[in-house]
């Protein structure tokens, strides 16, 4: 079954323009939701993670229970979000990980 | 470099073969995972070791095994090979077992099946 669907594969916007990356997942138990980026050439690191309710590099995300989605949101996309987004769910109990198929974004100057 | 560290970075090999991939993960991370990324299937969790113990197992066929040492390195063996498992496998690590702490991944194995 697929727990974690980010629906788009590619996502274009323009510099200063609000950016919003998908993800819904689906899961019975209390999951915990993160969201990791990989930069060109560099390797997969954590971005958020919803209990830590944080802002990093200007992006947040809530994680919606009714909605059972995760959604990443910038106010004002730069040129340097330009990466492969993964959205990620950790299964309590089980500690199984699950990652989505990714959206590469594209912020266009 | 104290982050993770995967060995070999490319593996070229023929069906049917064995091949073992190895991780050392962050100094003091305890907790070692291994994915498998391919085109059409994204990042799929294979399985974690904790303190040298399985902990969790995702989508891992059986001819697919690991294990974690006790310096805490970890090596994954792919046996009888087919095509089908060219990909990018992945070994992420954390200083905890849950999987709500946040991994520090390696740069990956690439391996091409022929």
């Amino acid at each position: 079954a697929q727990r974690v669907t980010q629906p788009e594969k590619l996502l274009s916007v323009f510099k200063g323009a609000p950016v919003e990356l998908k993800c819904n997942y689906s899961y019975s138990g209390s999951p915990e939701l993160f969201w990791y980026v990989q930069y060109s050439r560099q390797r997969l690191q954590l971005l958020l993670r919803h209990i830590s309710r944080e802002s990093i590099k200007g992006f947040t995300a809530d994680l919606n229970k009714g909605e059972t989605s995760f959604h990443l949101k910038k106010p004002f996309a730069q040129e340097e979000d330009s990466a492969m987004y993964y959205c990620a769910l950790s299964g309590v109990p089980g500690n199984q990980f699950y990652f989505g198929t990714g959206t590469s974004l594209t912020v266009i100057p | 470099d104290s982050g993770v560290t995967q060995t070999p970075k490319h593996l070229i090999t023929a069906t049917g073969q064995r091949v073992t991939l190895r991780c050392s993960p962050r100094s003091g991370d305890l907790s070692v995972y291994w994915y498998q990324q391919s085109l059409d299937q994204g990042l799929q969790f294979l399985i974690q070791y904790y303190n040298g113990e399985e902990r969790a197992k995702g989508n891992i066929l059986e001819r697919f095994s690991a294990q974690q040492f006790p310096d805490l390195h970890s090596e994954l063996n792919l046996s009888s090979l087919e095509l089908g498992d060219s990909a990018l496998y992945f070994c992420a690590s954390s200083f905890r077992d849950r999987g709500r702490n946040e991994q520090f991944f390696g740069p990956g194995t690439r391996l091409t099946v022929l």
